[in-house]
């Protein structure tokens, strides 16, 4: 079964707008952790935001912060004033356990472009 | 500080030709390895993770191998590429903690430059 979900289609969005970007997961572990990527056209993988599960705020990182819902199982992503910059593939993924182990599973991503 | 380099960042090969992808990792030492790979447009699949020097597991049944053979190396390899590996190879370290605060203690994965990978 998918652990983490990402359906919304390619979505163009206008500078300077917000966008927020929908992940919802799958666990039954109590403890899991909940990341935030960004693959630009180069492919890198750039870390945006973590959230525990066990955080109760929400995780705020300059522009991204993170819609932490944990009795619906979602993780979504908010990009503040958005910049071209942006255009990019976004993942959310998670680590479940306290193995040590540190495997993530992810989902199939967002694609994002910000037009100006 | 840590660094992450894989290579080579683009290969052409023809099917049943060998593969070797090397990735080594600088800064840290005992740290967690991962191979992943992502097709044209799709999201990240874990094939193989290693704890430890010769310690690897394997995710998913294929025709890849890894290695590990020394602590801060990691080599995904093939006898016989298939048209299906072709994709986007991508190596990543993590800590060994787990806990609040320091990024490397959350699980985070720090990942390499990538390879591409086309099977002709």
């Amino acid at each position: 079964a998918q652990k983490i979900t990402q359906t919304q289609p390619g979505m163009f969005v206008q500078e300077k707008e917000a966008v927020t970007l929908d992940c919802t997961y799958d666990t039954s572990d109590q403890s899991y952790g909940l990341f935030w990527y960004k693959q630009p056209s180069s492919g890198e993988m750039i870390f945006l935001i973590y959230q525990g599960s066990y955080d109760e705020q929400n995780a705020t990182e300059g522009r991204y912060s993170l819609n932490f819902q944990k009795a619906r199982k979602s993780a979504n992503l908010v990009i503040s004033a958005s910049q071209l910059g942006d255009s990019a593939m976004y993942f959310c993924a998670m680590r479940e356990g306290r193995d040590g182990n540190n495997r993530l599973a992810f989902g199939k991503g967002n694609q994002v472009v910000v037009i100006p | 500080s840590q660094t992450i380099h894989q290579w080579p960042a683009t290969l052409v090969q023809p099917v049943g030709s060998p593969l070797s992808l090397e990735c080594t990792v600088e800064g840290t030492s005992n740290p967690n390895l991962y191979w992943y790979r992502q097709a044209a447009g799709r999201g990240l699949q874990l094939l193989f993770y290693s704890v430890g020097i010769g310690q690897i597991s394997s995710e998913v049944p294929q025709n890849l191998s890894a290695s590990r053979p020394q602590d801060r190396q990691f080599i995904l390899s093939s006898k016989k590429l298939l048209l299906s590996d072709s994709g986007f190879y991508l190596c990543a370290w993590s800590g060994r903690g787990i806990g609040a605060g320091a990024r490397m203690d959350t699980g985070e994965l720090f990942f390499g430059e990538g390879s591409r990978l086309t099977v002709l």
